[in-house]
């Protein structure tokens, strides 16, 4: 079982820019979520999805969106980089039926902004 | 004020000490808690969930829940060094859906 998997693992961007980030949910799994967490600090929620709609968003602006495909796989998309968005930013998913809130990690994608 | 507090540490302890990790939170509408791993570059490893106040144990991790008090612990017992890592307590509320309010985390070292 691969678990979740995420990509890329690194990647540098400049101030302005955009990037895609891809998630693969573990086998099983249909709801993906994202979150972001910032050097020393613990995970924060950006968005939740499931049958391919945003369910749920935490306090993050409209420069981060999402998409999910039908595969149950997704990406999160965020554009006019800023400094502060360098982080590590972790996909996370869950299992048909499981219980609320047991959640799966992926290894995340660290992302440096210049 | 955070909804979740935690230590960030660093903790530094002898190989075979008890250790004991602390969370509280500020939002009684929290009904499930969770304790995660996160090892340097990885992403958090679910070690134990909870949603009642009282104790579980596994092997030697005890998770503790103290609603009345706000407050939840997790215990580990003969620390062992590959259980240097990063401890985060996490809480979610009914319906929440994937939505889990993460504390900072806790740095842990146990050295020989």
């Amino acid at each position: 079982d691969a678990g979740v998997t995420q990509s890329p693992t690194h990647l540098i961007k400049t101030r302005g820019q955009q990037v895609t980030l891809r998630c693969s949910p573990k086998s099983g799994h249909d709801t993906v979520s994202w979150y972001q967490q910032a050097l020393g600090q613990g995970p924060q929620f950006i968005f939740q999805y499931y049958e391919e709609e945003e369910r749920q968003r935490g306090n993050f602006p409209d420069r981060f969106s999402g998409h999910q495909y039908p595969n149950y796989s997704s990406e999160l998309n965020v554009n006019a980089l800023l400094l502060g968005d360098s982080a590590l930013y972790l996909c996370a998913s869950r299992a048909r039926g499981a219980g609320a809130n047991v959640l799966t990690f992926g290894a995340g994608s660290r992302l440096t902004v210049l | 004020q955070k909804e979740v507090e935690q230590d960030p540490g660093p903790l530094s302890v002898p190989e075979g000490a008890i250790v004991s990790l602390n969370c509280t939170y500020s939002n009684s509408a929290f009904q499930y808690f969770m304790w995660y791993r996160q090892y340097s570059r990885k992403g958090p490893e679910l070690l134990m969930y909870t949603y009642s106040s009282g104790n579980k144990e596994d092997g030697r991790f005890t998770a503790q829940v103290d609603k009345s008090s706000k407050y939840i612990s997790l215990f580990i017992r003969d620390s062992q060094p590959s259980d240097s890592a990063t401890y985060l307590c996490a809480m979610g509320v009914t319906g929440g859906g994937n939505k889990l309010t993460f504390g900072t985390g806790t740095q842990l070292k146990v050295e020989l």
